[in-house]
Order: C-alpha cells, then structure tokens, then sequence
C-alpha cells in the first residue's frame, strides 16, 4: 500500500538553529513528493515539491527538503529556524493508483515548535 | 498556481441537520477533491469530485452522507447530511493543476465543523 510516515509527531528547535522534519515514503512507480504547512485555524499552505530533476529542493520561506530515492525519504530542513515556523507540517505523496490525477496521501503530521 | 474560496470558513450547527461546503476555483483544474481533518489527525481523502458525473468515494465514506456535485472545472460543494457530534471537523476542498507546465495541489482554507 502506498502510504507515508512521519516519524515524529514533535520537533522542538531553538530559534537560529537548524531544523530537520523526517518524511518516508512508499509509492509505486516514480514518486512525486509535497510538504504542506497548517498554521492554526488556517488552510494548507504548499511549501515545495519534488516531481523530477534535482534531489535538492528549495521552496516558500527558506525551506528546502532532498529527495533521496535509496532511502525512500523526503526530510524537509531549514537552515535557521524562525519562531514564526512554529506549525504543523505534512509530507504527502501523490498516489499513483490514480496516474497523473491521482489525490495526495498524507502523512500524520509533524508539530515544530520554535523557542526563542 | 490556483487560488480556492471555501465558505463557510466556520459553522455551529445542530445534530440532524446538513451543511453544504463550497469551493470556488479561480481557474479551470484538472481535478477536485474532498479532504476531512479530524481534531489532532491528518488529512482523510473522503472523495474525489469529479466533473460532470458522481463522485467517487474512498471506503468508509458514503453519497447519502456525503453528497458532492462538480458542475463545472472551477465549482465544486460538500454536503455533510444528517450530522452527528463525530461529524465535527475541518474539511477541505483541494484542487489538482496537471498541465501547462506546472504540476500542483492547491487547498481552500478550510471549513471548521461543529455539531451540537
């Protein structure tokens, strides 16, 4: 079954440090990979993808994530972490079942919290 | 990438009576669905709304409960029927942009359910 894990459900981060959210996934067929981010009260927000093309991806507001397809992972990262990225972030992945049409398969979210 | 208007954003309403959710697109998608979040939880695919004929359901959600229509490629309403206290959540409408380019799935803001 295609599906997605996120490990941990909390991750806490000084503010100015690095921060690291754990996503793996299993997909058949060549995966196409999102991180979304949900601010209380609010929508989903996108914040990158990875579809093809480099495994290093950059997206909204300093985030980058790497696609490493050994691994079957899709850690999102940033480089210094804001108290203002304190929310809840989801990986998802396309299901392939339904081509290229497909909705996305969540995984169960990740709370950072960032401290001053 | 599109932009989605759901209303209502919030909604109280009583056991045994229904809510229609509506999401209006600012351009033509490829692909339309329905989302539900449960307190804490992920997202839930309750259905994929498709253009023109009957919606199709993922397992454990129902039409008679969850009636959908798509008349067209940038409208699309949920209604959640006879609600109960467990029908209380946030529900999502997301819409798919496969082509011209670019590949992506856009979120309305939500719509927050309580039933009493």
């Amino acid at each position: 079954a295609q599906s997605v894990a996120q490990p941990e459900d909390q991750v806490n981060v000084a503010e100015g440090n690095p921060l690291t959210v754990k996503c793996t996934y299993s997909v058949s067929g060549n995966p196409y990979l999102f991180w979304y981010v949900q601010y209380p009260n609010r929508g989903l927000q996108f914040l990158l993808k990875y579809i093809t093309g480099d495994n290093l991806v950059k997206g909204s507001y300093g985030f980058e994530a790497e696609f490493n397809k050994s691994q079957t992972s899709f850690h999102l990262k940033k480089p210094s972490a804001l108290v203002s990225d304190s929310a809840l972030y989801f990986c998802a992945v396309r299901d392939n079942y339904g081509g290229s049409q497909g909705n996305l398969i969540f995984g169960k979210g990740t709370k950072l919290s960032v401290k001053p | 990438s599109a932009v989605i208007s759901q209303k209502p954003s919030r909604d109280i309403c009583q056991r045994g009576t229904s809510l229609t959710i509506q999401c209006q697109v600012d351009s033509q998608v490829t692909m339309m669905f329905w989302y539900r979040q449960q307190p804490g939880q992920s997202l839930t695919l309750i259905a994929t709304a498709n253009q023109g004929s009957e919606a199709t359901y993922e397992s454990g959600f129902v039409i008679d409960k969850f009636p959908i229509s798509r008349p067209n490629l940038t409208f699309s309403t949920l209604t959640v029927s006879n609600m109960s206290p467990e029908d209380s959540s946030i529900y999502l409408c997301s819409a798919l942009q496969g082509g011209q380019g670019y590949y992506g799935y856009t979120f309305g803001s939500g719509t927050r359910l309580t039933v009493v």
